[in-house]
Order: structure tokens, then C-alpha cells, then sequence
């Protein structure tokens, strides 16, 4: 079974400031997906961004982008620029690529990030 | 374009009794998934729905139940209700024949407060 570790419980940023979520998983499977997902208060699950293990790429999205090691099994979430709307809970994800699209999430604990102004 | 709709928002029930919670999934998904999220904790998968068949099952015990739909929506049902059941249930929804990178999409919950 697939395991997602979040150890960090909170963390505080500096509006304008970077700050990198860790974010650690064990799997068997050589093949899969990550994800890390934002919860703010309204309580909806938003995606933030996703990486497919198969590449090598680390993903971006403006101003999130993470750290893929694939050996180390690691997966941190980086974001520049911190803004007073990404206070949140933030999850990282694990799905298994070969029960396709609709295998299950596996969720971290999550880890609360709060943004100072 | 309406996404995953939730129902109830919020509700609150006594130990041993029954409930129903609703999901009707995004335009063009057909697949539901359901969670539980505990207070302070991350989601934990209950089961996820595709053709009106459950097709995976998380570690919870019979009391959870579900259904779906002809038009893919679906329903969590949770019997003899324990004070452990107290939590966020979230449905997600995806389509089966997408691509395995498609994430899955969210509702914004029911909140289930048993006293």
C-alpha cells in the first residue's frame, strides 16, 4: 500500500516571501501520479499542481512549481511570491497509474500554511 | 459549466442513526469517488462509483454504503452512525476514460456532526 507523509504540521510565510511544503511518499509502483491540492476554509478541494513520475520535468504553475525526487521519493511544493489568499491547508497526493484515471487518492495529513502580511 | 454539487451542506444526526448524503458529479464525468475527511486530518477514499457498480473500496466497514445513478449521481450511506463518524464527507468526480492525469474534482462537502 501506498503511504503519503506530510511532517510538517504548520507552516508561516511572509507575504511576497517563498516557502516550500515538504512532502515524502513510499510506493512499489515505478509509475504514477502526484498531486498537491489547496483547502482553504471554504473547504473545496482545489488542485494546485500535478507531476507524472514518468518525467523528469518538474512541473510549474506560475507561481507554484515543486521539487520531484523520484530516487528519494520526495515531492515539495514551492511558492514564490506568497499572497495573503494562499493561506490554506495544503494535501499532498499519490495516485497510482495503473488503475488508470479513477484509482483512489492516497492523501498526506496535510500542512497549514499561514501568510503573514 | 456546474461543478461537483454537494448535498447537504451541513447536517447533524444522533448515534445509531442513518444518513444519506448526495453527490452529482461535473458535466461530463461519470465516475464518483467519496471521502472522509476527519477534523485536521487529510481525505481518507470510502468507495468510488462508475456504471452504477461500486469498483474500489477503501478500509471501512459495511455501515458505508452507496449508490449511483442512471445520470451519475450518487449517494454515501452511513448506518448506525458511530461519534467517530463525525466529519467532512467529500464526493470527487472524474470520467473513466480520460487520461490517467486528469485530476479529480472536488465538491465542497457535508459537514456530518454526530452528537
Amino acid at each position: 500500500a501506498q503511504t503519503v507523509t506530510q511532517s510538517q504540521p504548520e507552516m508561516s510565510v511572509q507575504e511576497a516571501e517563498t516557502v516550500t511544503l515538504s512532502c515524502t511518499y513510499d510506493t512499489s509502483e515505478s509509475d504514477y501520479y502526484l498531486f498537491w491540492y489547496k483547502q482553504p476554509p471554504s473547504r473545496q478541494m482545489i488542485l494546485v499542481i500535478r507531476q507524472e513520475a514518468y518525467k523528469q520535468q518538474n512541473a510549474t504553475e506560475n507561481r507554484f512549481s515543486v521539487n520531484f525526487q523520484k530516487a528519494a521519493k520526495s515531492f515539495s511544493l514551492k511558492i514564490s511570491d506568497s499572497q495573503l489568499g494562499d493561506a490554506a491547508m495544503y494535501f499532498c497526493a499519490y495516485r497510482s497509474m495503473y488503475t488508470g484515471a479513477n484509482s483512489k487518492l492516497t492523501f498526506g495529513k496535510g500542512i497549514t500554511l499561514s501568510v503573514r502580511p | 459549466d456546474a461543478g461537483v454539487t454537494q448535498s447537504p451542506t451541513h447536517l447533524i444526526k444522533t448515534r445509531g442513526q442513518q444518513v444519506t448524503l448526495r453527490c452529482s458529479p461535473k458535466s461530463g464525468h461519470d465516475t464518483v469517488s467519496w471521502y472522509q475527511q476527519a477534523l485536521g486530518q487529510g481525505p481518507q477514499f470510502i468507495f468510488q462509483y462508475y456504471e452504477e457498480e461500486e469498483r474500489q473500496r477503501g478500509n471501512f466497514p459495511d455501515r458505508f454504503s452507496g449508490h449511483q445513478f442512471p445520470n451519475y449521481s450518487s449517494e454515501l450511506n452511513v448506518n448506525a452512525l458511530l461519534l467517530g463518524d463525525s466529519a467532512l464527507y467529500l464526493c470527487a468526480s472524474s470520467e473513466y476514460r480520460g487520461g490517467g492525469n486528469q485530476p479529480q474534482h472536488f465538491g465542497d462537502g457535508t459537514r456530518l456532526s454526530i452528537l
